[in-house]
């Protein structure tokens, strides 16, 4: 079992510019969210994917979208890159599950970006 | 504002000693879950506890959840310098699927 695997695991990006981040899920689990940690912070959730749509989104705006595959697998895609948007992007994979069930999330090694 | 707030902030402990963090938050909750982070990498697992449970056990690891004052607590017996991490709890409050919101975590330091 691969857990879960993210690539690129560094990228340099120039402001402006437009970023595809992409992220495989745990075998045996079907829902993919989305987290941006800042230097020093906490993960922040971005969104999160099931059955290819997404299903709940934090409070980052439009420039940040994402896609599901048929096979679980995502992407992040961030446009109009700002300075800011320089952190460590992290995903984790999870069942979606069953009402009143709890699963554990797990989570990748993640993709340092640098906006420059 | 976050729903998770660990304490302390950072702990800096001697190899063999015990460490204590603590996890407060602000709304009702299905599960808690805690993870460890090294040198800003990946989050690792530690353990889920649920909001009907009161405590867990992980080898050198104790959860436990009190739901009443809205708060858990993460025992690390025996601490390793292994053990040197940034610590995060993290609220489920989903019935479907998992979306947390994390603390600021504690940044534990073991002294060989």
């Amino acid at each position: 079992d691969a857990g879960v695997t993210q690539s690129p695991t560094h990228l340099i990006k120039t402001r402006g510019q437009q970023v595809t981040l992409r992220c495989s899920p745990k075998s045996g689990h079907d829902t993919v969210s989305w987290y941006q940690q800042a230097l020093g912070q906490g993960p922040q959730f971005i969104f999160q994917y099931y059955e290819e749509e997404e299903r709940q989104r934090g409070n980052f705006p439009d420039r940040f979208s994402g896609h599901q595959f048929p096979n679980y697998s995502s992407e992040l895609n961030v446009n109009a890159l700002l300075l800011g948007d320089s952190a460590l992007y992290l995903c984790a994979s999870s069942f979606w599950g069953i009402p009143g069930t709890n699963t554990e999330a797990f989570f990748g090694q993640g993709t340092r970006l640098t906006v420059v | 504002s976050q729903q998770g707030e660990e304490d302390p902030q950072a702990l800096s402990i001697q190899e063999g000693e015990n460490a204590t963090m603590n996890c407060s938050y602000k709304t009702s909750i299905n599960n808690l879950q805690w993870y460890r982070q090294n040198s800003g990498r990946g989050l690792v697992h530690l353990i889920l506890i649920r909001s009907n449970e009161r405590e867990k056990h992980s080898g050198r690891l104790r959860v436990t959840l009190d739901t009443s004052k809205k708060s858990s607590s993460l025992l690390i017996t025996a601490s390793r310098a292994a053990d040197t991490a940034s610590y995060f709890c993290a609220t489920g409050r989903q019935h479907y699927g998992q979306n947390f919101v994390f603390g600021p975590g504690t940044r534990l330091s073991v002294l060989p």
